[in-house]
């Protein structure tokens, strides 16, 4: 079974702060992927990887950067994180063969105060 | 643009057959997917169309076609366990997953 675990389920931060959110996978996929969801918005993707230290910005990327330096690890880096990014982050991953079937992780909840 | 447009909300009772609707606007397109998501929980993945035609894993079913830029999810024999949200989600040429914005299903007894 693959398995994506995310560091956190739940996350207080202040406003200002530097966040990490780690995400690891363990089945070797090529594909990694951070999303938020937010109510009656479904899933955004935020930033994508198809390879170790390659990343490429998706539909909502502002406020956001990754980092990607082993296969099995995706970070997502809020720089300074601001109250509207309070919301449910969710990490994926896929085979290079099968972006269309994506495993999540169980997800972070952040609340910026 | 990129849209996608599905149902908010859906009620059916426990042993009915339910159908969710997803029609897409895209660029790109590739294929369509399914995601079953239980409240606090993670995504699944149910399945994928990126022919015309159906897509049938036991009680459930995927419908595309392309060239009405339509695609539905079908349940049949709900069980109260699948009272949760499905999403589609459009595959597109990038290998990026661009999803819709999920429809609450809710099984009665």
């Amino acid at each position: 079974d693959v398995k994506v675990t995310q560091s956190s389920r739940y996350l207080v931060k202040r406003t200002g702060e530097k966040v990490f959110l780690e995400c690891v996978q363990d089945m070797d996929h090529e594909n990694m992927f951070w999303y938020r969801q937010d109510p009656g918005l479904g899933l955004r993707l935020i930033y994508f990887s198809y390879d170790v230290k390659m990343k490429e910005k998706g539909d909502i990327p502002e406020g956001y950067s990754v980092s990607r330096e082993k296969k099995e690890r995706f970070s997502l880096i809020l720089e300074s994180a601001s109250t509207n990014q309070t919301s449910m982050y969710l990490c994926a991953s896929s085979s290079g063969q099968g972006p269309h079937e994506q495993y999540f992780g169980p997800g972070t909840r952040l609340t910026v105060t | 643009g990129q849209s996608l447009e599905q149902p908010s909300e859906v009620t059916a009772v426990e042993g009915a057959i339910v159908q969710i609707n997803c029609t897409y606007q895209t660029s790109g397109f590739y294929g369509l997917s399914w995601y079953q998501q239980h409240d606090g929980g993670a995504p699944t993945f149910l399945s994928y169309n990126a022919l015309d035609g159906l897509e049938e894993t036991g009680r459930f079913s995927s419908f595309l076609s392309r060239s009405d830029s339509y695609g539905y999810l079908l349940l049949q024999e709900l069980q109260m366990k699948d009272s949760a949200s499905y999403f589609c989600a459009v595959r597109r040429n990038t290998g990026k997953l661009i999803f819709g914005q999920g429809t609450t299903l809710q099984v009665k007894p």
